[in-house]
C-alpha cells in the first residue's frame, strides 16, 4: 500500500470554525490532490499540486484553500466552514501526469461534520 | 464537464457478468477506472489511452472508444468480492487533470 495518512480521521466542527486537514505521503510522488466525496457526486476535486509551492484549483475550490510547503504534506483549509461542507474529504497522490504514470493512490479519508 | 455513467447501479448474482458505461461530451485522451469498496478508499483498476486499446485486470477488462468519447468497463463471471462502487475519471489531454463521473454501485449476491 502506498503510504499516505491523513488526519484527522473523524471530525465534528461547528459552523464559522476554521478546519484543517492534512495529507502525509511517504512516497516522494510529485501531484497531490484533494476530493470530497458526496453521494451522487462521485469524487470531485477540490485543490491539486504538482509541486511544492505549486497548487492549483480544481472543480469545486470555493470555500477552501490549500498549501505545500514540503514535498510530503499537503493541507486542506476550511476558512470558515459550513454545513454544506460536510463530506468525505480523500487526499490522493500520483507519480507524474504523463501516460502510464498517472495512477492515483488514495488516502483512507477523512469523515467531516459541520453542524 | 464530469463524465456521464451508467447504469447507476446493477445488481448480479455470482456467476454472471455486467457492462459499466462512461461516456463524455469532450474529447478524450484517457480514461481511468476506480473500484470503492464501501467505507474504503478508491483503487485503481486501470488506464485505457486514446487509440482505443482494450485492457485486462483479472476477469475485469475494458474498452475505449475514442471516437464516441465512451469507455465500456466488462466485469465477467462476478465475484462476491466484485461489490463497490466502479467510478471512470476522463482526461481531455495528458496533462490535464482526471475529473469523476458519479460512479455505479454494483452489488453481487449469492
Amino acid at each position: 500500500d502506498a503510504g499516505i495518512t491523513q488526519s484527522p480521521r473523524h471530525k465534528v466542527t461547528e459552523t464559522g470554525t476554521p478546519v484543517t486537514l492534512r495529507c502525509h505521503q511517504t512516497e516522494n510522488h510529485r501531484y497531490m490532490y484533494w476530493y470530497r466525496q458526496d453521494p451522487g457526486h462521485g469524487l470531485r476535486l477540490i485543490h491539486y499540486s504538482y509541486g511544492v509551492k505549486d497548487t492549483d484549483k480544481g472543480e469545486v475550490s470555493d470555500g477552501y484553500s490549500v498549501s505545500r510547503s514540503k514535498t510530503e504534506d499537503f493541507l486542506l483549509t476550511l476558512e470558515s466552514a459550513t454545513s454544506s461542507q460536510t463530506s468525505v474529504y480523500f487526499c490522493a497522490i500520483s507519480e507524474s501526469r504523463g501516460e502510464q504514470y498517472n495512477e492515483q493512490f488514495f488516502g483512507p479519508g477523512t469523515r467531516l461534520t459541520v453542524l | 464537464q464530469q463524465p456521464v455513467q451508467s447504469p447507476q447501479a446493477v445488481i448480479l448474482r455470482e456467476g454472471e457478468d455486467a457492462v459499466i458505461n462512461c461516456s463524455s461530451s469532450k474529447a478524450l485522451y484517457s480514461v481511468h477506472w476506480y473500484r470503492q469498496k464501501h467505507g474504503e478508499a478508491p483503487v485503481f483498476l486501470m488506464i485505457l489511452l486514446k487509440g482505443g486499446e482494450q485492457k485486462g485486470h483479472e476477469k475485469i477488462s475494458a474498452s475505449f472508444n475514442e471516437k464516441k468519447q465512451q469507455s465500456s468497463l466488462y466485469l465477467t463471471a462476478s465475484q462476491l468480492s466484485y461489490s463497490g462502487t466502479y467510478f471512470c475519471g476522463t482526461a481531455k489531454t495528458s496533462y490535464d487533470k482526471v475529473i469523476f463521473g458519479p460512479g455505479t454501485s454494483l452489488s453481487v449476491i449469492p
